[in-house]
């Protein structure tokens, strides 16, 4: 079964603090992404990875850096928190090579800064 | 600028009354149209791909379409565990990124 886990389910910190999420997929996926998700907005797009050590900015990669040592692990990082980052963080990873398109979606970290 | 709108944004529904959700759509060299389930607090769970105009696919009480501008996603005598938002997202060709639309909340009262 397809499976994204994230790190934590709620996390609050305080502005100015450095936040890691982790993402980790056991679907040997070569494709991941971040994206966050806030009312009325949808979800959209932080940074994504094609490959190990390869990543790519999103639409909104502003105050936010990514990592990928592994192919099953992909880290978002906040370097500086801030209250406009309070938001909903989905990781998610995808194949082409399995012959399928579709995003497989984690769980999701609530993300709160005070 | 590729734009994926949903609507309506909310829509309450008594069970068993049918209704349709719309997406309309301009995604630069639109590879697929992907719809998700999402509840509330959890991630987005797939339901569809549809990649040409013309094609349907079903699965319980939900099935979708895709026209060259829109899809819709009818939703045939719900139940209360049909509640939830449903997001419509467009896969680009050229990057294979998607953009998703903002969500349809569905509430179904028994």
């Amino acid at each position: 079964d397809v499976k994204v886990t994230q790190s934590s389910r709620y996390l609050v910190k305080r502005t100015g603090e450095k936040v890691f999420l982790e993402c980790v997929q056991d679907m040997d996926h070569e494709n991941m992404f971040w994206y966050r998700q806030d009312p009325g907005l949808g979800l959209r797009l932080i940074y994504f990875s094609y490959d190990v050590k390869m990543k790519e900015k999103g639409d909104i990669p502003e105050g936010y850096s990514v990592s990928r040592e592994k192919k099953e692990r992909f880290s978002l990082i906040l370097e500086s928190a801030s209250t406009n980052q309070t938001s909903m963080y989905l990781c998610a990873s995808s194949s082409f090579a399995q012959g399928g398109n579709e995003q497989f979606f984690g769980p999701g970290t609530r993300l709160t800064v005070l | 600028e590729d734009q994926v709108t949903q609507s309506p944004e909310a829509l309450r529904l008594q069970e068993g009354e049918s209704s349709s959700l719309n997406c309309s759509y301009t995604v630069s060299g639109l590879r697929g149209l992907f719809w998700y389930r999402q509840d509330p607090g959890k991630g987005p769970e797939f339901l569809f791909t549809l990649y040409s105009a013309g094609e349907e696919k079903e699965k319980e009480r939900l099935k979708a379409t895709l026209t060259k501008k829109e899809s819709f996603l009818h939703i045939t005598a719900p139940k209360p565990e049909d509640s939830a938002t449903y997001l419509c997202a467009g896969l680009r060709s050229n990057d294979y990124k998607l953009s998703f639309g903002a969500g349809t909340t569905v509430t179904v009262r028994a």
